[in-house]
């Protein structure tokens, strides 16, 4: 069975902190992985997308890297700002294009 | 805007009731997927087409619930006698496949968050 399970649940922060998501997945065939930003009440947006042959990928003060020996990832953000917090969703995908989503990590940056 | 929409962004029923939520993808995009999310918990696949054929169906998706996407571009979800456990909020989202596409990538709407009394 496809699976995605993110650590922490939740995390709180100080702005200005850095701070680093977990993603571990059992999908199969593994195709990509992608992290999504997904704010209150809003859909998720894509933040990175790697295939099993990339190590790391950035975007802007987001690093995401995956180990596909090991079936893990994970999400650096550095430099947390306010509008940081949100919840992190990891989503794995096979080659036939399906979707395992995680259930998130809700990141709360605090002034 | 030539993002997903979804309409209505807030839908309060009662038990019983039918509803139907409208997904308008990015026009060139031939998939169209749907997914259900409760609080806490990350987007459930529901169902999903490619053009206007429906290529599959999640088990969570009863025969209460049935979408259409008639012309290949918006697409509609509709649930029968709602109950309170259909309450959650209800994503659509659209990308594009093509041949040697590998990362396709699924841009989401906001969502319709439906709460059933």
């Amino acid at each position: 069975k496809n699976q995605v399970e993110q650590s922490p649940q939740s995390l709180i922060i100080l702005e200005g902190k850095n701070c680093t998501l977990q993603c571990n997945y059992t999908v199969s065939p593994f195709s990509n992985l992608r992290w999504y930003k997904q704010d209150t009440g809003r859909g998720p947006v894509s933040l990175t997308i790697m295939t099993f042959s990339e190590n790391t990928k950035s975007n802007g003060r987001y690093t995401a890297t995956l180990d596909a020996d090991t079936k893990q990832s994970s999400l650096h953000i550095t430099a947390s700002q306010l509008s940081d917090s949100a919840s992190y969703i990891c989503v794995a995908n096979t080659n036939a294009g399906k979707s395992t989503f995680g259930d998130g990590t809700t990141l709360t940056v605090k002034p | 805007d030539t993002g997903v929409s979804q309409d209505p962004r807030h839908k309060i029923t009662k038990r019983g009731q039918n509803v139907t939520f409208r997904c308008d993808p990015i026009s060139e995009h031939n998939r169209l997927y749907w997914y259900r999310q409760t609080l806490g918990q990350g987007p459930e696949f529901l169902t999903y087409f490619q053009n206007e054929a429906q290529l599959e169906k999640s088990r969570l998706l009863s025969d209460r619930f049935s979408a259409e996407r008639p012309k290949g571009s918006f697409s509609t979800l509709e649930i029968q006698r709602t109950e309170q456990g259909d309450s959650a909020m209800y994503l659509c989202a659209s990308s594009l496949l093509g041949g040697r596409h590998v990362k396709e990538t699924q841009y989401f709407g906001p969502g319709t968050r439906l709460l059933v009394l």
